[in-house]
């Protein structure tokens, strides 16, 4: 298996774009989560999805991130307008439980926003 | 200006040596536990796991321990290798959801 892949790797915009970041999990596994890592705050939760459905948003700061998983295979984490303190790496991870065994962590999605 | 931001606890061994990272975790619901390794630029990955009613348990060269009266997790890394520099994180669950600690980064000087 490849693992989970996430796209951009890198991303450098301008205040007030839109950002979308892109993951598709390890096939067969149930649950997504998106972590965002800074070295002000270390790694951090904001969205977990289990079977498509989204779980638990309560760590997405505020109105201006969404993340969907339209199916099995896909999810995606959207900033719009981006701010300069969203610059952080954007990991997507993916397991069979949420709460039980391995999380699975793409390479991640270093966004710089200027 | 000067940058404010987490400071990592750090350590540093010989190779050779053993190493130990300590985490301590919050709360005494957690049932399940898992150590990640991250190298630069790359997203952690698991090293090894240990539920609540264990208190002890061994992988390929690594160990952990967990003192749930103290809520204290350790890994031990035995002959401590260059390629085990990066930084270790702790991660517990409660319920439905993994909380990371800040990380420690270990370094090993050759």
């Amino acid at each position: 298996d490849a693992g989970v892949i996430q796209s951009p790797r890198h991303e450098v915009t301008e205040m007030g774009q839109e950002v979308t970041l892109r993951c598709k999990p390890i096939s067969g596994h149930n649950s997504l989560f998106w972590y965002r890592q800074t070295m002000m705050r270390g790694l951090e939760l904001l969205i977990y999805f289990n079977n498509n459905v989204p779980i638990d948003d309560s760590g997405m700061p505020e109105d201006r991130f969404s993340a969907k998983m339209p199916n099995a295979s896909f999810s995606t984490l959207k900033i719009q307008p981006s701010e300069p303190r969203d610059s952080a790496v954007y990991f997507c991870a993916s397991s069979l439980s949420p709460v039980i065994g391995e999380l699975f962590f793409g390479e991640g999605s270093r966004l710089t926003v200027l | 200006g000067e940058s404010v931001g987490l400071h990592l606890p750090t350590l540093s061994v010989q190779e050779g040596d053993n190493s130990i990272i300590n985490c301590a975790y919050s709360n005494s619901a957690s049932d399940y536990f898992i150590w990640y390794k991250q190298e630069s630029g790359k997203g952690p990955q698991f090293i090894i796991d240990i539920r609540s009613n264990m208190d002890k348990r061994q992988g390929q060269r690594v160990t952990v321990l967990l003192n749930k009266t103290v809520k204290h997790l350790s890994l031990q890394i035995a002959a401590t290798q260059p390629g085990d520099s990066a930084v270790y994180f702790c991660a517990e669950n409660t319920g439905n959801q993994f909380y990371f600690g800040t990380g420690t980064s270990l370094t090993v000087i050759p």
